[in-house]
């Protein structure tokens, strides 16, 4: 079974600093990779995904991800992040066939200073 | 062009009471899912339906049921809630490709 660990629990960037929120993964397979952002007391916003091609793959809110396959890791990447951008992100890994439900990891809270 | 639809968005329940939570999709997906989020766990699957009339088990399906009666709607029931159970209920739902769509969740509190 795939299961998703994000070592940090808890993250304070400077308005304008860059960001790296870190995800690694087991599956014995390629996997299908993805990260979710929740606002508080909201739903889950798709952020990017990896399913295959470029290991780099660009998403919305000038978020970029690097899929590392080495390391098992899907990192999320920002060169400057903004207010607006506190919030829980998950990253989360989907096998390729069966019943293809994401497993998510424990989340990262990113708190942004002004 | 609402998507994923669920209700109710927020509930409150005592102790040994049911309820039910409906999810509705619009999209003619095939696969629908129901996930609960608690502080520190991420979201675990509870139940899964590739298709109508079908249902299988996920990672915490103790102490819910399903029904998958429609390619729209799958709903998920507590028949005797527990404290335990208080939580962030999200229904999903994927189309033959491998993008999940969440709704945007139920609070529920049991008491």
């Amino acid at each position: 079974a795939q299961s998703v660990t994000q070592p940090d629990i808890h993250i304070t960037v400077s308005e304008g600093a860059s960001l790296e929120l870190r995800c690694n993964y087991s599956y014995g397979a390629t996997p299908y990779l993805f990260w979710y952002v929740q606002s508080p007391g909201q739903g889950l916003q798709l952020l990017l995904k990896y399913f295959s091609g470029d290991t780099l793959v660009q998403g919305i809110k000038g978020f970029e991800a690097e899929f590392k396959r080495s390391q098992s890791s899907f990192n999320l990447r920002k060169p400057s992040v903004h207010w607006s951008d506190a919030a829980e992100y998950f990253c989360a890994v989907a096998p390729d066939t069966g019943r293809r439900a994401l497993t998510f990891g424990s989340g990262t809270r990113l708190q942004v200073q002004p | 062009n609402a998507g994923v639809t669920q209700t109710p968005k927020f509930q409150v329940l005592k102790t040994g009471q049911s309820m039910t939570l409906q999810c509705a999709q619009d999209m003619n997906h095939n696969s629908m899912y129901w996930y609960r989020q608690d502080p520190g766990m991420g979201l675990r699957l509870i139940y899964y339906s590739a298709s109508e009339g079908t249902t299988d088990k996920g990672e915490v399906p103790n102490g819910y049921n399903v029904s998958r009666l429609n390619k729209r709607e799958f709903s998920l029931r507590l028949e005797s809630a527990a404290p335990s159970q208080t939580s962030v209920y999200f229904c999903a739902s994927r189309p033959t490709g491998n993008t999940i769509y969440f709704g945007e969740g139920s609070w529920l509190t049991v008491v």
